[in-house]
């Protein structure tokens, strides 16, 4: 079967760093992305991985080894608006995408 | 703005009502989607539609019956649900052809179920 793996939950203080891993096991691989997922708003693209390797954007960072199924999103210089859900998602060999669970995403100040 | 809307925002409904959740895209996208999110578990793929043609069915019961008149609107038709389908239920859209395929998410119907 298909499947992503990502924390249910992470905790991080605001102006600090956090990483939030993603590990798949799916038939086929077109790409990784991660959304961003305000409390009762809609998911919201951040970042689309296929090659191996780190993509960075502002603040944020998505990193992608496509031999280990593994990605993580970093988030650098935290701030209050970054609590959110966070989910991951991998299209797949017919172009089909799988979701994670998403992770829940708590800063303090 | 996401270019993606949805209505009604909040919808409840008693098991033997009949009622109708809404989407329209304002992205010249031809791929509308209906997903459904309960509480801690992935996004669950309901339907597609392709050119206004429906193009996959997640073994999604029949009390959902979706409908696409054009490529810029989508329907959810609703009838004699259960109290496990309340949920939120997002539409999103993408440009198929595209590189990847990025979807665009409207802000969701959060739908109870008495």
């Amino acid at each position: 079967g298909q499947n992503i793996d990502q924390p249910t939950e992470m905790t991080a203080t605001e102006g600090a760093i956090v990483q939030i891993n993603c590990t798949y096991q799916t038939s086929g691989f077109n790409g990784l992305f991660w959304y961003q997922q305000h409390a009762g708003e809609a998911p919201t693209f951040l970042s689309y991985n296929v090659l191996d390797g780190l993509e960075e954007k502002g603040r944020f960072s998505s990193f992608l080894s496509r031999s280990k199924g593994y990605s993580y999103l970093l988030l650098k210089e935290l701030q209050m608006k970054d609590s959110a859900s966070y989910l991951c998602a991998v299209l797949d060999s017919n172009y089909q995408l799988i979701w994670g669970a998403g992770t829940k995403l708590i800063i303090k100040p | 703005e996401t270019g993606v809307t949805q209505t009604p925002r909040h919808l409840v409904m008693g098991m033997t009502n009949k009622k109708s959740l809404k989407c329209e895209q304002h992205l010249g996208h031809n791929a509308m989607y209906w997903y459904k999110q309960s509480a801690k578990k992935p996004l669950e793929l309901m339907f597609v539609y392709n050119f206004k043609e429906q193009t996959e069915n997640n073994s999604v019961p029949s009390r959902f019956s979706p409908e696409c008149p054009n490529s810029s609107h989508l329907f959810l038709h609703l009838h004699t649900l259960q109290p496990e389908d309340s949920a939120l239920y997002l539409c999103a859209s993408s440009q198929e052809g595209e590189s990847y395929n990025e979807q665009f998410f409207g802000p969701g119907t959060r739908l109870t179920v008495l």
